[in-house]
């Protein structure tokens, strides 16, 4: 079965630093993989996904940028974090095939506090 | 377009009481939803999923959905809650032909009273 890890499990950041979130996946090859974000008590939104090595869509213009070196890393980045970025960061995979190929599985998260 | 709507922002119920939180979807397609669970600063566990076979669908955990789509929804329920319930719910409904995306509910905090 699939394995989703995040790190950090929790990072504290001044305004202006730099960002950089990972997500690796186990279990599974040539996954869809979604970055999300939950600001405090708000549902998910969906930031960016990737189908494929290389391959980013961007769900919503902000300060956040995603990339996809290998088939099973997703990384979060920022050059620059506003206040606004704070929030629960959730990774999540599609597999590409299988009985559960419709579903998406999600990671334990970063929560992210911008000071 | 596609859109879920979770009808309740917070549910509060006894222990051992049923619980029923209620989803409405729009979709032009025949749609695939789903119900995850939420307990705090912890990810998205899926309780179920409906994906056009039987409408009536079971999950983890004791939980239950129904499909109806004369009623556009896709309530979840439990004949008894237990305290372990006790956490925030999210309706999803999964975006047509675009990569699996999916577009989830504002969700619904499930409070369980001993």
């Amino acid at each position: 079965s699939q394995t989703i890890h995040q790190w950090p499990a929790t990072l504290v950041q001044p305004v202006g630093s730099p960002l950089s979130l990972e997500c690796t996946v186990e279990g599974t090859s040539n996954p869809n993989l979604y970055w999300y974000r939950q600001a405090a008590g708000r549902g998910l939104q969906l930031l960016f996904y990737s189908v494929g090595i290389g391959q980013i869509s961007s769900e919503v213009p902000q300060n956040l940028s995603a990339s996809r070196p290998q088939d099973r890393q997703f990384i979060l980045s920022s050059k620059k974090l506003l206040l606004s970025d704070s929030g629960f960061y959730l990774c999540a995979l599609k597999p590409s095939s299988g009985a559960s190929y419709n579903e998406q599985f999600f990671g334990p998260g970063t929560r992210l506090t911008v000071l | 377009a596609q859109s879920v709507t979770q009808l309740d922002s917070h549910v509060s119920v006894s222990e051992g009481t049923p619980v029923l939180l209620r989803c409405n979807y729009s979709s032009s397609y025949s749609p695939s939803l789903f119900w995850y669970v939420q307990h705090p600063n912890k990810g998205l566990q899926l309780l179920l999923k409906y994906t056009s076979a039987a409408t009536l669908v079971k999950g983890i955990n004791g939980f239950e959905a129904e499909f109806k789509k004369s009623e556009t929804s896709f309530h979840l329920t439990k004949p008894s809650a237990h305290m372990s319930d006790a956490a925030e719910y999210f309706c999803v409904v999964s975006i047509y032909n675009q990569g699996g995306k999916l577009i989830f509910g504002q969700g619904t905090e499930l409070s369980v009273k001993p």
